[in-house]
């Protein structure tokens, strides 16, 4: 049973470019959470999907960032006129049920760098 | 505001060692704790949780103490391994000032096994 998928793993863009970095879920699981790390931090909350909807976006930067969890596919978390201070790791997680009630379980990350 | 925090950044033991690592939090209406593994260039893997209603709760190798009086958890390893090496990170479940239910993390100790 496959954990969860993240890609790309490694994302280089200039500055002005728009990023877009994909989630599958484990199997079984619709809820997401999308986590940004800065170097030798923890884990930042940005926002959480279920299918179709957003949930808690208080997160995440009210401009420049977008998020989405289509009734078929990945989820994606967009990036759009990235800047310097975007580069970071960006983790997503899934879980069975809704937060609270069940274990978060962590993708390898995609690691964004703003050139 | 509210916040998760570890007492020491860098932990070094021998192979064999016992470890502890230790994380204050400031939230007292969190509902559970979790302590993850993050290894390098990886997502941080569940280790183990504990309810709020608890002090303490074994799992293989590790244990989690929480005492409420202090705001005061950690993570015990027995038998430390070179394959423990990593940083861990503790995290807390809760709402934060009326606003919605979220998982914090803390700012991770580095533990570095010696053979």
């Amino acid at each position: 049973n496959a954990g969860v998928m993240q890609n790309p793993r490694h994302l280089v863009r200039r500055r002005g470019q728009e990023a877009r970095l994909r989630c599958s879920p484990m199997k079984g699981h619709s809820h997401v959470y999308w986590y940004r790390q800065l170097p030798e931090e923890g884990l930042k909350f940005m926002v959480y999907l279920q299918k179709e909807n957003i949930i808690d976006e208080s997160g995440m930067p009210k401009e420049r960032f977008s998020a989405e969890f289509p009734k078929e596919g990945p989820s994606i978390l967009r990036i759009q006129q990235v800047v310097r201070g975007d580069s970071a790791a960006y983790f997503c997680a899934s879980s069975r049920s809704p937060r609270g009630s069940d274990t978060q379980y962590f993708g390898p990350g995609t690691r964004l760098t703003v050139l | 505001g509210e916040s998760v925090g570890l007492h020491l950044p860098t932990l070094s033991v021998q192979e064999g060692d016992n470890s502890i690592i230790n994380c204050a939090y400031s939230n007292s209406a969190s509902d559970y704790f979790i302590w993850y593994k993050q290894e390098s260039g990886k997502g941080p893997q569940f280790i183990i949780d504990i309810r709020s209603n608890m002090d303490k709760r074994q799992g293989q190798r590790v244990t989690v103490l929480l005492n409420k009086t202090v705001k005061h958890l950690s993570l015990q390893i027995a038998a430390t391994q070179p394959g423990d090496s990593a940083v861990y990170f503790c995290a807390e479940f809760g709402r934060s000032g009326g606003s919605n239910y979220k998982l914090t993390f803390g700012k991770g100790t580095l533990l570095t096994v010696n053979p």
